[in-house]
């Protein structure tokens, strides 16, 4: 059985602060991993994804994977107020496929 | 992105009664497309995989009789459900991978959602 795990949360950040979301997977053939921003009531967007290890940054996000210890994570920079919501993160094979989402981490922004 | 419209955006039907939603994706072909449910406070959970002009594939514990989906065309999939009961509210959210993107990474792209609510 694959798994995503996520702190829950909520996650609390000062408004200019930078919000650490992190996620963990089982599958060591994993290949692919996104990020995806849900707000309340809405279908998930897509931030970003990774899957060479290291850094991505892309605007005030940037993501980081690490394989070896099966770890992803997504920093947000300068958060916002409008940056609170569910932060889920997904796990695929190499060709995007076999989705596993996991619980998401709800962020609070306060400002 | 790749645009995915679903409708419709929300259904109340009594128990018993059939609700079909619609999912199309509107600027690119989707050989495949994905069917979620997510029930409140909690994340997707992948129901099937939809492939045009095949049947679909389902994740274990959902059942096909019950949730029947066709994707008879490359824009366009459904999923019925079926005699529908009050534990079948939830909210259903398709997705489609578009083959334009690059490389070997083909994320996928949401549609709105439909909230269905069995009385």
């Amino acid at each position: 059985q694959k798994e995503v795990e996520q702190n829950s949360g909520p996650l609390s950040v000062p408004e200019g602060a930078i919000a650490s979301l992190n996620c963990t997977y089982s599958d060591r053939g994993s290949q692919s991993f996104f990020w995806y921003r849900q707000y309340s009531g809405k279908s998930p967007e897509l931030i970003m994804f990774i899957y060479s290890n290291g850094d991505k940054e892309d605007g005030r996000f940037t993501a980081q994977l690490n394989k070896a210890s099966q770890y992803v994570s997504l920093l947000i920079r300068d958060s916002q107020p409008s940056d609170s919501a569910t932060y889920l993160c997904a796990v695929g094979n190499n060709y995007g496929q076999n989705f596993v989402f996991g619980p998401g981490t709800r962020l609070s922004v306060l400002p | 992105g790749a645009v995915v419209s679903q409708h419709p955006s929300w259904v109340i039907c009594k128990s018993g009664t059939s609700v079909k939603i619609e999912c199309r994706s509107l600027d690119f072909q989707a050989t495949t497309m994905f069917w979620y449910r997510q029930f409140p406070k909690q994340s997707l959970m992948l129901m099937a995989t939809s492939n045009e002009g095949s049947k679909a594939t389902y994740e274990q514990g959902v059942e096909k009789d019950k949730f029947l989906i066709n994707h008879a065309s490359l824009t366009l999939s459904t999923l019925t459900v079926t005699s529908a009961h009050p534990e079948d509210s939830s909210f259903y959210i398709c997705s489609a991978r578009d083959p334009r993107t690059s490389g070997t990474v083909n994320e996928q792209f949401f549609g709105p959602g439909t909230r269905l609510t069995v009385l």
